[in-house]
């Protein structure tokens, strides 16, 4: 089965703790993203890789880091310096930037207290 | 900044009642168009695009799409609503090849 895979589908971790969300996808797709969703705000980008060893931030890269060390794995840590980091994280992927549609994992839930 | 509008947050519909939802997205050259639809805590299935060619476009579930490019749109329609397709829907729109812009959603809740 191609697809996406992101994990824990929840997790919870204390403020001022870095925390990092797993992608993985096995659609041989050059490129991935990571995008935060809010009540009521649709979709933000947060940081996109085009090809390995690349990436560029989106429009709200303040307080997260990326690594794109293998074609098929895209993590996302949430730093302890994103001031508002509860949210429904959700991974995306397509066989290029600007190639049609975007496939997307189930997301996971992060809950910081 | 290019921007996608959908007017309605929330809509509901008896079952068996016809749907449309709107969407609007800021202009530039010929965008990419999309659909997609996500239920409660999981990730976003793809209904249907637009690329080219017939602004008439056919998607999963029955759902179908127009776009009007005098009028910048990409409406949603469905002749009949199933239960089933409560859930919360996405218009998204892929400027210059690399600039994916997503809708804030409109929640559909369904009446039996």
């Amino acid at each position: 089965d191609g697809g996406i895979t992101q994990s824990p589908k929840y997790l919870f971790r204390k403020e001022g703790q870095n925390v990092t969300l797993s992608c993985e996808q096995n659609l041989n797709h050059d490129a991935m993203y990571w995008y935060r969703q809010d009540p009521g705000q649709g979709l933000r980008l947060i940081y996109y890789s085009q090809i390995v060893n690349d990436f560029q931030k989106g429009d709200i890269a303040e307080g997260y880091s990326v690594s794109r060390e293998k074609k098929e794995s895209f993590p996302l840590t949430v730093t302890s310096a994103q001031k508002n980091p509860t949210a429904f994280y959700l991974c995306a992927s397509s066989p290029g930037t600007g190639q049609g549609e975007q496939y997307f994992g189930p997301g996971t839930r992060l809950t910081v207290t | 900044a290019q921007s996608v509008t959908q007017p309605d947050i929330h809509i509901t519909v008896s079952e068996g009642a016809s749907l449309e939802l709107r969407c609007n997205y800021s202009y530039g050259a010929t965008p990419y168009l999309f659909w997609y639809v996500q239920s409660p805590g999981q990730g976003l299935q793809l209904l249907l695009k637009y690329f080219s060619g017939d602004t008439l476009v056919q998607g999963i579930k029955g759902f179908e799409a127009e776009f009007k490019r005098s009028q910048s749109s990409f409406n949603l329609r469905k002749p009949s609503v199933h239960w089933s397709d409560a859930a919360e829907y996405f218009c998204a729109v892929l400027y210059n090849n690399n600039d994916m812009r997503f809708g804030a959603g409109t929640r559909l809740t369904v009446k039996p």
